[in-house]
């Protein structure tokens, strides 16, 4: 079946330090690939895609790259701020077909912590 | 951009009341609706698949008598904690997904219900 996993947590950095949390996956087919953000109290944002090999998502500075060779999907920010303390999830989207169509396969979250 | 909006926001009652959780997409239809459990500093754990017009599909382990899932249009499913007790205490999400998109397009979540049952 899908899974994803995350670096474990947490993580916590001074602000503006180089941020990298490490995300890979197991999957049958072609999934597309998503970072959400969680802040304390709140549903779930979603802060990048990417749907192909190679593909890179972007937003508010967080980046990611679609690496199918590696299967993996490392979520990175060069300049960290107080602000991007939440909780960080990896999820993947089942391509066509079987029962996990459409589905979100959750890693399993990574809190990060800024400091001023 | 899409907004899913969830109410109530935050629900406190006593052990044995049954509790309804409101599941809205407001500016687009969402043919299918996704209902997710977090526990404290854990990740999303799906519950079920809610399709409009139809029955929902449960994730193995998930008591459907216990969680009423209806999905009666295609903006709104409802989530119904029957005969709700302390182990139910937990965080309710909902995401949404735009009938008119393929899977590779995201979605969207509502702000979830944080449940407490005395």
């Amino acid at each position: 079946g899908n899974s994803v996993t995350q670096m474990e947590g947490p993580v916590t950095l001074s602000e503006e330090a180089f941020l990298t949390i490490n995300c890979t996956y197991t999957a049958t087919g072609y999934p597309s690939l998503f970072w959400y953000v969680q802040y304390p109290g709140e549903g779930l944002q979603l802060l990048l895609k990417a749907t192909k090999a190679d593909d890179k998502g972007s937003n508010k500075g967080f980046e990611a790259t679609y690496r199918k060779e590696t299967t993996s999907f490392h979520l990175e920010k060069g300049s960290v701020q107080v602000s991007d303390s939440a909780v960080y999830f990896c999820a993947l989207s089942a391509s066509a077909g079987g029962t996990s169509y459409g589905k979100l396969t959750f890693g399993q979250g990574t809190i990060l912590t800024v400091h001023p | 951009g899409a907004v899913v909006s969830q109410h109530p926001s935050r629900v406190i009652c006593k052990s044995g009341t049954s509790v309804k959780i409101e599941c809205r997409s407001l500016d687009f239809q969402a043919t299918t609706m996704f209902w997710y459990r977090q526990f404290p500093k854990q990740s999303l754990m799906l519950m079920a698949t809610s399709n409009e017009g139809s029955k929902a599909t449960y994730e193995q382990g998930v008591e459907k008598d216990k969680f009423l899932i209806n999905h009666a249009s295609l903006t709104l499913s409802t989530l119904t904690v029957t005969s709700a007790h302390p182990e139910d205490s937990s965080f309710y999400i909902c995401s949404a997904r735009d009938g008119r998109q393929g899977i590779d397009q995201p979605q969207h979540f509502g702000d979830g219900t944080r449940l407490s049952i005395l």
